[in-house]
């Protein structure tokens, strides 16, 4: 079974603080991408990485896929309120039927 | 972009009788859609693979005969959560790939359904 830790599973900090998220897993993923999901509500796509040592940046989210795409980092400069949410890595496995695997998840609050 | 829509939004259902979840591509034809169940503050754990025209793939530990999947068209994913009991109560998720036939296309996800059986 594959499976993907989220570390820290929770985090509270103040706002304009930077934080990192880690996802790691022993296996292997085609790709990995990270979600984030808001209380009753479905997750929602923010970035995919694909190759191994990729970095993405989203405004003011950093996303890197490990060299041996084994595991990924999400960090975020400079913390807004509207960041709270639960992000979700999910990795999408190498064969059989190609679906995506989720991560344990990380909650995360950013207070004013 | 890509809308996937899930209804219904939340259910209440008293033991013992069954309910359908619906799962909808609004915009894309999807092949594939996945099922999660999501309990309170954890992750998506997946439940199966739906594929469209054929029988749905569990994942160990679940059981088919409890949540049956239909994917009769390639907009149109429905399960079903038979004789239900207190402990099948939780958030319920489906999602799309993004793109037909290829199968790293990103999924987009429903709004999930809460089923609360009493």
């Amino acid at each position: 079974t594959q499976l993907l830790e989220q570390s820290p599973q929770f985090l509270s900090i103040q706002e304009g603080e930077n934080l990192t998220v880690y996802c790691n897993s022993s296996s292997v993923f085609s790709s990995l991408q990270w979600y984030r999901q808001e209380p009753g509500e479905g997750p929602v796509l923010l970035v995919t990485v694909v190759t191994g040592g990729e970095v993405k940046k989203l405004k003011r989210l950093t996303f890197q896929f490990g060299d041996a795409r084994k595991d990924s980092s999400l960090h975020i400069t400079a913390a807004q309120p509207g960041d709270t949410g639960l992000y979700l890595c999910a990795g999408l496995t190498t064969s059989g039927t190609y679906k995506y695997i989720f991560g344990t998840g990380t909650r995360l609050k950013v207070l004013a | 972009g890509a809308v996937v829509s899930q209804h219904p939004s939340w259910v209440i259902c008293k033991s013992g009788t069954s309910v359908k979840i619906e799962c909808r591509s609004l915009d894309f034809q999807a092949t594939t859609m996945f099922w999660y169940r999501q309990f309170p503050k954890q992750s998506l754990m997946l439940m199966a693979t739906s594929n469209e025209g054929s029988k749905a793939t569990y994942e160990q530990g679940v059981e088919k005969d409890k949540f049956l999947i239909n994917h009769a068209s390639l907009t149109l994913s429905t399960l079903t959560v038979t004789s239900a009991h207190p402990e099948d109560s939780s958030f319920y998720i489906c999602s799309a790939r993004g793109e037909r036939n290829r199968y790293n296309s990103p999924l987009h996800f429903g709004n999930g359904t809460r089923l609360t059986v009493t």
